[in-house]
């Protein structure tokens, strides 16, 4: 079966550079949600989308932003790039019923180190 | 404000016996909770999920969780523990009558070190 795919695996950048992570999510998924998870954390909800519109917004960072497209893929733009922003990126979808359960699918996560 | 407490980082549980990871959760409304596993350097799996009905929840690989609504408690068990499941496992919990379209993300606990050994 499908799966929610992420991109890239793996992405190192200098301070003060610009990142961009890409999501697809499972077909017929209309929800995307981000997550962070640093080292030894657990993973904390930056922001969501459902039908292209931003649906909820946790705890990212005013120096990111994303967005979901007509195609219900989605991108977080990360930019200012802190040491401190060096994670594991999750990105989750789910069908508009899940999203009323919460079950998320999530993805194999995209690694940012910041050097 | 929702939140999950998972009170043990590691549990070390003998291959072949049961084992128990404890969950607590609190939320202004009725739960929706969920167990993930993640294997290292991977992404979560969900496992099971209680939304109404039985208490007891069967998931995937043999576990299953029992909801406890006196106690807030959801606690993950399995009744003969495999090496194979030696994994670091969350909890989370969804307010059930969030009203944000739906699209609220889960909110996590610190996630539970499940080492079995052979």
């Amino acid at each position: 079966a499908a799966g929610v795919i992420q991109s890239p695996r793996h992405l190192i950048k200098e301070k003060r550079e610009t990142a961009t992570l890409k999501c697809y999510p499972i077909p017929r998924h209309d929800t995307v949600y981000w997550y962070q998870q640093g080292p030894g954390q657990d993973p904390q909800f930056l922001i969501s989308f459902y039908e292209k519109m931003q649906s909820d917004k946790g705890s990212i960072p005013d120096r990111f932003s994303a967005q979901q497209f007509s195609d219900y893929h989605s991108e977080l733009n990360m930019s200012s790039l802190e040491l401190g922003d060096s994670a594991l990126y999750f990105c989750a979808s789910s069908p508009r019923t899940g999203a009323n359960t919460g079950e998320l699918f999530f993805g194999e996560g995209s690694r940012l180190t910041v050097l | 404000a929702q939140s999950v407490a998972q009170p043990e980082d590691q549990v070390n549980v003998a291959e072949g016996n049961p084992l128990t990871v404890k969950c607590t959760y609190s939320v202004s409304g009725n739960p929706y909770l969920f167990w993930y596993v993640q294997y290292p350097n991977r992404g979560l799996q969900f496992l099971l999920k209680y939304i109404t009905g039985d208490n007891l929840v069967k998931g995937s690989y043999g576990f299953e969780a029992e909801f406890n609504k006196s106690q807030t408690s959801f606690h993950l068990k399995k009744p003969s523990a495999l090496v194979s499941d030696s994994a670091l496992y969350f909890c989370a919990v969804r307010d059930r009558w969030y009203s944000g379209g739906g699209a609220d993300g889960l909110t996590f606990g610190k996630g539970t070190h499940l080492i079995i050994q052979p």
